[in-house]
């Protein structure tokens, strides 16, 4: 089955500052990436997503890319503010036969004011 | 639409006990997911459901864990016996496609002493 990996766990940067998650993923079929935020106490939702045939999405101060060759997937988010603190969890839908959701194990993001 | 509704929100119970957690998903999603959060393991994936029927129960730890959709608007998640090695948050999600589109519910925290 598909296995999603996440880095890093933990990370804080100062408010104002740029945040890179990153993702790997293993079914080299997997067609859709999705990122979820998880705010402390509250259930995850969905931030942004990206389909294989698209290599950046962008939605205002966060982005995605996507490397389909590498199998690895990254999230960006510019001007990070105190709002931005949060769990943010990666996922991959696999290929046939594989297709539900596979979520990464999290990046606790903390922004430093 | 109230979105995917969870209940109860909070449930303390004494180990040996039977708990049963329920899910309303959004009207028209076929399917239904549980996951149950930790720290250690993250999002992990128990079960999920497609037009009511079990379609992949891999992820149940063990026996003592049963989840039933008796039809397409509830789903309960049942422990018994519970073990304090339970004890995590509980999330039901549901969606029209099991690739995308998850919407989670907010969590039920279990907790067994």
């Amino acid at each position: 089955g598909e296995n999603v990996e996440q880095h890093p766990s933990t990370l804080s940067v100062q408010e104002g500052d740029s945040a890179v998650i990153k993702c790997t993923y293993s079914d080299s079929a997997s067609n859709y990436f999705p990122w979820y935020k998880q705010e402390l106490g509250k259930r995850p939702q969905l931030i942004i997503d990206i389909r294989s045939n698209v290599g950046e999405k962008k939605d205002q101060r966060i982005a995605v890319t996507l490397n389909k060759t590498a199998k690895h997937f990254s999230l960006h988010i510019t001007e990070t503010q105190p709002e931005d603190s949060a769990v943010y969890f990666c996922a991959a839908s696999g290929g046939f036969g594989n297709e539900k959701l596979t979520f990464g194990t999290g990046t606790r993001l903390t922004i430093i004011p | 639409d109230a979105g995917v509704i969870q209940s109860p929100r909070h449930e303390v119970t004494e180990m040996g006990q039977e708990v049963t957690l329920r899910c309303k998903p959004i009207s028209g999603h076929d399917y239904l997911f549980w996951y149950r959060q930790t720290m250690m393991r993250g999002l992990e994936l128990l079960i999920y459901f497609n037009n009511n029927v079990p379609i992949d129960d891999s992820g149940m730890p063990e026996d003592r864990f049963s989840a039933k959709m008796p039809n397409a608007s509830f789903s309960t998640l049942k422990i018994q016996p519970s073990e304090p090695r339970d004890s995590a948050v509980y999330f039901c999600a549901s969606s029209e496609d099991r690739r995308y589109g998850y919407t989670f519910g907010s969590g039920t925290r279990l907790t067994v002493v």
